[in-house]
């Protein structure tokens, strides 16, 4: 079945350092990727996605491209910030199902 | 502003009783999801309903039960034949199978 793995954490990082968490996926058709974030005690929130090979989904410094020779989605940033110190998660979904299938997060640290 | 509100934020539980978990969405969506968040582990999907009083069994379904009778709303009870219902629940949206899902700030139940 489908299936989204993504690193383990916890990544602990200083400020202004690059951040890399990684994200590959098994999915049958071609699926929709997304990655969310989610800050202590809240829901998810999306940022950002992409719908078909090669797209390149951006949002707040974060950026990650739809590799589909590599089933891939890494999440990358230039400079990280203390702020964005949350969880992660990786997901996908396709078009033969409603539903969407997480990977199961990677803690991300940022120390000032 | 449209969004996804459950209610309440905390929730605490008697063993043995059931309870139930709001969750209401003005963004005229058609699916809408449950999903159980453990920490340390990603999300797993309880129930998920693509239109109007129709409903699926996700991953986790067994103890819980929901109703689907408007649009904007889809409760989920967890009953007392849930082992383990202590967690984090979080109710999600979607406008299609290939767009991003919407998800509200999450109930903590404690079971006591």
């Amino acid at each position: 079945g489908d299936s989204v793995t993504q690193m383990e954490g916890p990544v602990t990082l200083s400020e202004e350092a690059f951040l890399t968490i990684n994200c590959t996926y098994t999915a049958t058709g071609y699926p929709s990727l997304f990655w969310y974030v989610q800050y202590p005690g809240e829901g998810l929130q999306l940022l950002l996605k992409a719908t078909k090979a090669d797209d390149k989904g951006s949002n707040k410094g974060f950026e990650a491209t739809y590799r589909k020779e590599t089933t891939s989605f890494h999440l990358e940033k230039g400079s990280v910030q203390v702020s964005d110190s949350a969880v992660y998660f990786c997901a996908l979904s396709t078009s033969g199902t409603y539903k969407y299938i997480f990977g199961t997060g990677t803690r991300l640290k940022v120390l000032a | 502003d449209g969004g996804i509100t459950q209610s309440p934020k905390y929730l605490f539980r008697k063993e043995g009783q059931n309870v139930t978990l709001s969750c209401e969405q003005n963004l005229n969506h058609d699916a809408m999801y449950w999903y159980r968040q453990d920490p340390g582990q990603g999300l797993r999907l309880i129930y998920y309903s693509q239109i109007v009083n129709d409903f699926q069994k996700g991953d986790i379904a067994e103890g819980y039960s929901v109703s689907r009778e408007k649009k904007e709303s889809f409760p989920l009870t967890v009953t007392s034949a849930q082992k383990n219902p202590t967690a984090f629940y979080l109710c999600a949206s979607s406008i299609s199978r290939t767009d991003e899902a919407f998800f509200g700030q999450g109930t903590r139940l404690t079971v006591v």
